[in-house]
């Protein structure tokens, strides 16, 4: 069985700072790896995506993330956050195998930028 | 383009009671997924159809059961309803490839009483 975990569970930072949100996972085989924002009163949208290829990805709003192999991580990135980054972060991993295409997410990490 | 929908938003229904969701997929998308959120327990994959017929399923007990039309649409049944089903259920789709991108609706939340 796959597992995700999200190490931060609550963060807590001002404009213009760096963020890095921690994502592990375990699973044996082959994997598909993603970030989904959930902004309030909003519903979960994709953030960014990691198939094959070059392990770093660019996201929308200035987001990346970097898939470390040996390190089972996939951890998200933004240089300077914003207010309106304020959002719950999930980070989800599906394996790669047609038959059993469920994703299993982390339990989220709240991120609160404060003006 | 319209994204995922979902109905109806809220429903209330009582203990042992039936309770039907419903969801419209992506425009050319041929594959739904259904995740329940609860509180405390995150998301947790429910199921997946495919081209009308159920491919996958979570660790959730038979009560739980759905299908999907030839227009792609979907269902999801929760019979004899407890307490603790009460969550957010949430409908995705995708594109049958093996990067399976999923694409969520703003889900329905199921309330028992």
């Amino acid at each position: 069985a796959q597992s995700v975990s999200q190490h931060n569970h609550h963060v807590i930072l001002s404009e213009a700072a760096s963020l890095e949100l921690g994502c592990n996972y375990s699973y044996g085989g082959t994997v598909n790896l993603f970030w989904y924002v959930q902004y309030p009163g909003q519903h979960l949208q994709l953030l960014l995506k990691y198939f094959s290829g070059d392990p770093l990805v660019k996201g929308i709003k200035g987001f990346e993330a970097e898939f470390i192999k040996s390190k089972f991580s996939f951890n998200l990135r933004k240089p300077s956050v914003q207010w309106s980054d304020t959002a719950e972060y999930f980070c989800a991993v599906g394996p790669v195998d047609t038959g059993r295409r469920a994703l299993t997410f982390g339990s989220g990490t709240r991120l609160q930028v404060q003006p | 383009e319209a994204g995922v929908t979902q109905s109806p938003t809220h429903l209330i229904k009582t203990r042992g009671q039936q309770a039907t969701l419903r969801c419209s997929p992506i425009s050319g998308h041929t594959s739904v997924y259904w995740y329940q959120q609860a509180l405390g327990l995150g998301l947790q994959f429910l199921l997946w159809y495919d081209e009308g017929e159920e491919r996958n399923r979570g660790n959730f007990p038979p009560r739980f059961s759905g299908r999907q039309f030839p227009n792609y649409s979907s269902e999801l049944n929760v019979n004899a309803l407890e307490l603790e089903d009460s969550a957010l259920y949430l409908c995705a789709s995708s594109l049958r490839t093996a990067t399976y991108e999923q694409y969520f609706g703003p889900g329905t939340r199921l309330t028992v009483t």
